[in-house]
Protein backbone atom coordinates (compact mmCIF):
# COMPACT_ATOMS: atom_id res chain seq x y z
CA UNK A 1 0.00 0.00 0.00
CA UNK A 2 1.13 3.19 -0.82
CA UNK A 3 -1.18 5.20 1.58
CA UNK A 4 -1.28 8.90 0.55
CA UNK A 5 0.06 10.56 -2.06
CA UNK A 6 0.45 14.08 -3.41
CA UNK A 7 1.48 15.06 -6.79
CA UNK A 8 3.88 17.30 -6.85
CA UNK A 9 5.85 17.73 -3.98
CA UNK A 10 7.10 21.52 -4.80
CA UNK A 11 5.70 24.06 -7.22
CA UNK A 12 6.57 27.09 -8.29
CA UNK A 13 3.69 29.58 -9.94
CA UNK A 14 3.34 33.14 -11.17
CA UNK A 15 0.13 34.94 -9.92
CA UNK A 16 -2.58 34.54 -11.63
CA UNK A 17 -1.54 31.11 -12.80
CA UNK A 18 -3.66 28.09 -12.22
CA UNK A 19 -2.55 24.41 -11.05
CA UNK A 20 -4.24 21.30 -9.82
CA UNK A 21 -2.87 19.23 -6.68
CA UNK A 22 -3.49 16.13 -7.16
CA UNK A 23 -4.20 13.46 -3.82
CA UNK A 24 -4.45 10.02 -3.96
CA UNK A 25 -5.35 6.86 -1.89
CA UNK A 26 -5.80 2.86 -1.64
CA UNK A 27 -7.23 2.14 1.37
CA UNK A 28 -10.74 2.80 0.17
CA UNK A 29 -10.91 5.70 2.49
CA UNK A 30 -14.47 7.47 2.40
CA UNK A 31 -13.88 11.04 3.30
CA UNK A 32 -10.76 13.00 2.18
CA UNK A 33 -9.68 16.36 3.37
CA UNK A 34 -7.35 19.11 2.25
CA UNK A 35 -5.73 21.64 4.52
CA UNK A 36 -3.04 23.95 4.52
CA UNK A 37 -0.42 24.76 6.79
CA UNK A 38 0.95 27.98 7.32
CA UNK A 39 3.63 29.42 9.93
CA UNK A 40 1.96 29.48 13.33
CA UNK A 41 -1.21 28.70 11.77
CA UNK A 42 -1.57 25.30 11.91
CA UNK A 43 -3.77 22.96 9.85
CA UNK A 44 -6.79 24.77 8.34
CA UNK A 45 -9.03 22.89 6.78
CA UNK A 46 -10.09 24.20 2.80
CA UNK A 47 -12.53 21.37 1.52
CA UNK A 48 -13.15 18.25 2.16
CA UNK A 49 -15.27 15.22 0.42
CA UNK A 50 -17.24 12.44 2.37
CA UNK A 51 -17.51 10.30 -0.69
CA UNK A 52 -17.54 9.91 -4.74
CA UNK A 53 -19.20 13.19 -6.47
CA UNK A 54 -19.66 15.05 -2.85
CA UNK A 55 -17.39 17.93 -1.67
CA UNK A 56 -18.01 20.44 1.28
CA UNK A 57 -16.37 23.82 2.56
CA UNK A 58 -14.13 23.72 4.95
CA UNK A 59 -12.91 26.59 7.20
CA UNK A 60 -10.45 28.49 4.57
CA UNK A 61 -12.62 27.55 1.11
CA UNK A 62 -12.21 30.78 -0.91
CA UNK A 63 -9.85 31.18 -4.18
CA UNK A 64 -9.55 26.72 -4.36
CA UNK A 65 -11.95 24.39 -5.71
CA UNK A 66 -12.12 20.80 -5.44
CA UNK A 67 -13.50 17.70 -7.15
CA UNK A 68 -13.59 14.07 -6.06
CA UNK A 69 -14.75 11.86 -9.38
CA UNK A 70 -13.20 9.01 -8.49
CA UNK A 71 -13.46 7.28 -4.73
CA UNK A 72 -9.37 7.39 -4.37
CA UNK A 73 -8.75 10.77 -5.39
CA UNK A 74 -9.20 14.40 -4.37
CA UNK A 75 -8.35 17.34 -6.96
CA UNK A 76 -7.61 20.60 -5.20
CA UNK A 77 -7.63 23.34 -8.09
CA UNK A 78 -6.15 26.88 -7.87
CA UNK A 79 -7.99 28.52 -10.85
CA UNK A 80 -6.15 32.13 -10.32
CA UNK A 81 -3.39 31.74 -7.68
CA UNK A 82 -2.46 34.62 -5.39
CA UNK A 83 0.79 35.04 -3.15
CA UNK A 84 -1.38 34.27 -0.15
CA UNK A 85 -1.59 30.50 -1.39
CA UNK A 86 2.35 30.33 -0.66
CA UNK A 87 1.58 27.33 1.77
CA UNK A 88 1.96 23.90 2.66
CA UNK A 89 -0.70 21.93 1.61
CA UNK A 90 -1.63 18.74 3.43
CA UNK A 91 -4.20 16.07 2.03
CA UNK A 92 -5.52 13.11 4.39
CA UNK A 93 -8.05 10.49 4.22
CA UNK A 94 -10.16 8.29 6.54
CA UNK A 95 -12.57 5.62 6.83
CA UNK A 96 -16.40 6.55 7.88
CA UNK A 97 -15.43 5.19 11.43
CA UNK A 98 -14.63 7.67 13.76
CA UNK A 99 -12.74 5.49 15.93
CA UNK A 100 -9.83 6.06 13.38
CA UNK A 101 -7.54 8.56 12.31
CA UNK A 102 -6.32 10.15 9.36
CA UNK A 103 -3.72 9.28 7.67
CA UNK A 104 -1.90 12.24 5.93
CA UNK A 105 0.09 12.39 2.41
CA UNK A 106 3.81 13.85 2.52
CA UNK A 107 2.64 17.68 1.96
CA UNK A 108 3.17 19.67 -1.95
CA UNK A 109 5.10 22.93 -1.28
CA UNK A 110 3.31 25.53 -3.06
CA UNK A 111 5.14 29.11 -3.84
CA UNK A 112 3.30 31.67 -5.82
CA UNK A 113 5.56 34.51 -6.53
CA UNK B 1 -17.30 27.19 18.83
CA UNK B 2 -15.09 24.07 18.53
CA UNK B 3 -11.61 25.15 19.14
CA UNK B 4 -8.24 23.54 20.06
CA UNK B 5 -5.87 25.96 21.76
CA UNK B 6 -1.78 25.68 21.99
CA UNK B 7 -0.92 28.25 23.95
CA UNK B 8 2.97 27.45 23.85
CA UNK B 9 4.38 28.82 20.90
CA UNK B 10 8.07 27.40 21.22
CA UNK B 11 9.40 25.19 24.37
CA UNK B 12 13.23 24.75 24.30
CA UNK B 13 14.40 22.30 26.99
CA UNK B 14 17.84 20.59 27.54
CA UNK B 15 18.16 17.10 26.60
CA UNK B 16 17.06 14.41 29.12
CA UNK B 17 14.39 17.02 30.84
CA UNK B 18 10.68 16.10 30.82
CA UNK B 19 8.66 18.36 28.77
CA UNK B 20 5.08 18.89 29.06
CA UNK B 21 2.74 20.25 25.96
CA UNK B 22 -0.86 21.58 26.59
CA UNK B 23 -3.78 21.25 24.64
CA UNK B 24 -7.22 23.12 25.89
CA UNK B 25 -10.18 22.32 23.94
CA UNK B 26 -13.64 23.58 23.33
CA UNK B 27 -16.36 21.18 22.07
CA UNK B 28 -20.20 21.13 22.30
CA UNK B 29 -20.27 17.79 21.34
CA UNK B 30 -20.76 15.36 23.84
CA UNK B 31 -18.80 12.27 22.22
CA UNK B 32 -15.84 13.55 20.36
CA UNK B 33 -11.70 12.34 19.56
CA UNK B 34 -9.05 13.91 20.46
CA UNK B 35 -5.31 13.63 18.53
CA UNK B 36 -1.73 14.29 18.99
CA UNK B 37 0.52 14.72 15.76
CA UNK B 38 4.04 14.76 15.58
CA UNK B 39 5.50 16.73 12.88
CA UNK B 40 9.49 16.52 12.60
CA UNK B 41 11.69 18.97 10.71
CA UNK B 42 11.33 16.42 7.69
CA UNK B 43 7.80 17.62 7.35
CA UNK B 44 5.33 14.52 7.32
CA UNK B 45 2.72 14.71 10.05
CA UNK B 46 3.28 11.34 12.29
CA UNK B 47 0.20 10.05 14.27
CA UNK B 48 0.67 9.55 17.99
CA UNK B 49 -2.55 9.13 19.65
CA UNK B 50 -5.77 9.60 19.66
CA UNK B 51 -8.64 9.49 22.96
CA UNK B 52 -12.21 9.29 23.01
CA UNK B 53 -14.21 11.94 25.19
CA UNK B 54 -15.26 8.39 27.41
CA UNK B 55 -12.18 7.27 28.30
CA UNK B 56 -10.08 9.53 30.74
CA UNK B 57 -7.77 7.02 31.57
CA UNK B 58 -3.93 8.62 31.24
CA UNK B 59 -1.91 6.59 28.26
CA UNK B 60 1.85 6.40 28.53
CA UNK B 61 3.57 4.53 25.21
CA UNK B 62 7.44 4.30 26.44
CA UNK B 63 8.83 8.12 27.09
CA UNK B 64 5.35 9.74 26.08
CA UNK B 65 2.27 10.27 28.25
CA UNK B 66 -0.70 11.64 27.60
CA UNK B 67 -3.03 13.54 30.54
CA UNK B 68 -6.53 13.43 29.93
CA UNK B 69 -9.14 15.76 31.50
CA UNK B 70 -12.57 16.70 30.91
CA UNK B 71 -13.18 18.78 33.66
CA UNK B 72 -10.46 21.21 32.37
CA UNK B 73 -10.76 20.31 28.86
CA UNK B 74 -7.07 19.64 28.72
CA UNK B 75 -5.52 17.18 26.82
CA UNK B 76 -1.74 17.39 27.72
CA UNK B 77 0.91 15.10 26.16
CA UNK B 78 4.28 15.05 28.58
CA UNK B 79 7.93 13.73 27.16
CA UNK B 80 10.40 12.44 29.97
CA UNK B 81 13.32 12.39 29.50
CA UNK B 82 13.74 14.03 26.45
CA UNK B 83 15.83 13.45 23.44
CA UNK B 84 17.07 15.11 20.40
CA UNK B 85 14.94 13.56 18.19
CA UNK B 86 11.48 14.54 20.13
CA UNK B 87 12.75 17.97 18.29
CA UNK B 88 9.67 18.97 16.29
CA UNK B 89 6.31 20.55 16.20
CA UNK B 90 3.52 19.08 17.62
CA UNK B 91 -0.15 19.32 16.81
CA UNK B 92 -3.18 18.56 18.91
CA UNK B 93 -5.99 18.13 17.31
CA UNK B 94 -10.22 17.95 17.79
CA UNK B 95 -12.81 15.80 15.84
CA UNK B 96 -16.30 17.11 15.61
CA UNK B 97 -19.26 16.36 14.31
CA UNK B 98 -20.70 18.41 11.36
CA UNK B 99 -24.36 18.39 13.01
CA UNK B 100 -25.86 19.42 9.33
CA UNK B 101 -24.62 16.22 7.88
CA UNK B 102 -23.62 14.20 10.15
CA UNK B 103 -19.99 13.73 9.25
CA UNK B 104 -17.42 14.77 11.33
CA UNK B 105 -14.06 17.01 10.44
CA UNK B 106 -11.22 17.87 12.22
CA UNK B 107 -9.53 21.15 14.12
CA UNK B 108 -6.09 21.03 14.67
CA UNK B 109 -4.18 23.82 17.27
CA UNK B 110 -2.14 26.15 16.23
CA UNK B 111 1.04 23.32 17.48
CA UNK B 112 4.05 24.04 19.57
CA UNK B 113 7.32 23.57 18.17
CA UNK B 114 9.87 22.29 21.02
CA UNK B 115 13.14 22.08 20.56
CA UNK B 116 15.34 19.51 22.74
CA UNK B 117 19.24 20.83 22.67
CA UNK B 118 22.00 18.41 23.56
Amino acid sequence: NAGVTQTPKFRVLKTGQSMTLLCAQDMNHEYMYWYRQDPGMGLRLIHYSVGEGTTAKGEVPDGYNVSRLKKQNFLLGLESAAPSQTSVYFCASITADREETQYFGPGTRLLVL
Amino acid sequence: AQKVTQAQTEISVVEKEDVTLDCVYETRDTTYYLFWYKQPPSGELVFLIRRNSFDEQNEISGRYSWNFQKSTSSFNFTITASQVVDSAVYFCALSEVVHTSGTYKYIFGTGTRLKVLA
